[in-house]
């Protein structure tokens, strides 16, 4: 089955740059999606199509793909920006969906 | 603005059955597909099943095929998760989730997830 890779953990001080990746053999020719997930709380879409940024999610939360691996970027990241982070996309064919392991993003 | 509220979690032994209720507002419900994805605790989010805007088309993750049965009642704006047979290894968050389209299918907006423990 297909699989999508993601760092375990990323740590940065306030006001660095986070970069958090995903890596999967389909990522060529699908899209990445992210989702923030605070502790106890349900995950919030903060990048669609790779790049795209919903509305209401901050500047800073930017994504980007090239080849088999995808990478959200978190510019000046803010306390309140540590959380969990999922990458999300298909299978080649589009018929199997799959979740990232997750990445544990600590700014302090 | 879209909410989905899940219910029905709860404690239950194994072999037990439960059945979870997802309750949306805010759009309109029957034009979309809508999933269910688990977390167990500590873990990360794993898909379990989807089901047609229509009802017509369902789909289940391995581990839950047989078990779990996805349906849903536009009149009442409601998607449903029974579950049956279930084990430890069933014990997670359970979410309901709106799935859209552009480009692709990806989910857009999730609910609170209810709690089941299984557990004797």
């Amino acid at each position: 089955s297909y699989e999508l890779t993601q760092p375990p953990s990323v740590s940065v001080s306030p006001g660095q740059t986070a970069r958090i990746t995903c890596s999967g053999d389909a990522l060529p020719k699908k899209y990445a999606y992210w989702y923030q997930q605070k502790s106890g709380q349900a995950p919030v879409l903060v990048i669609y199509e790779d790049s795209k940024r919903p509305s209401g999610i901050p500047e800073r939360f930017s994504g980007s793909s090239s080849g088999t691996t995808a990478t959200l970027t978190i510019s000046g990241a803010q306390v309140e920006d540590e959380a969990d982070y999922y990458c999300y996309s298909t299978d080649s064919s589009g018929n199997q969906v799959v979740f990232g392991g997750g990445t544990k993003l600590t700014v302090l | 603005e879209v909410q989905l509220v899940e219910s029905g979690g709860g404690l239950v032994q194994p072999g037990g059955s439960l059945r979870l209720s997802c309750a949306a507002s805010g759009f309109t419900f029957s034009n979309y597909w809508m999933h269910w994805v688990r977390q167990a605790p500590g873990k990360g989010l794993v898909w379990v099943s989807r089901i047609s805007s229509d009802g017509s088309s369902t789909s289940y993750a391995d581990s839950v095929k047989g078990r779990f049965t996805i349906s849903r009642d536009n009149a009442k704006n409601t998607l449903y998760l029974q579950m049956n047979s279930l084990r430890a290894e069933d014990t997670a968050v359970y979410y309901c989730a709106r799935w859209t389209y552009s480009s692709s299918w990806y989910p857009d907006y999730w609910g609170q997830g209810t709690l089941v423990t299984v557990s004797s």
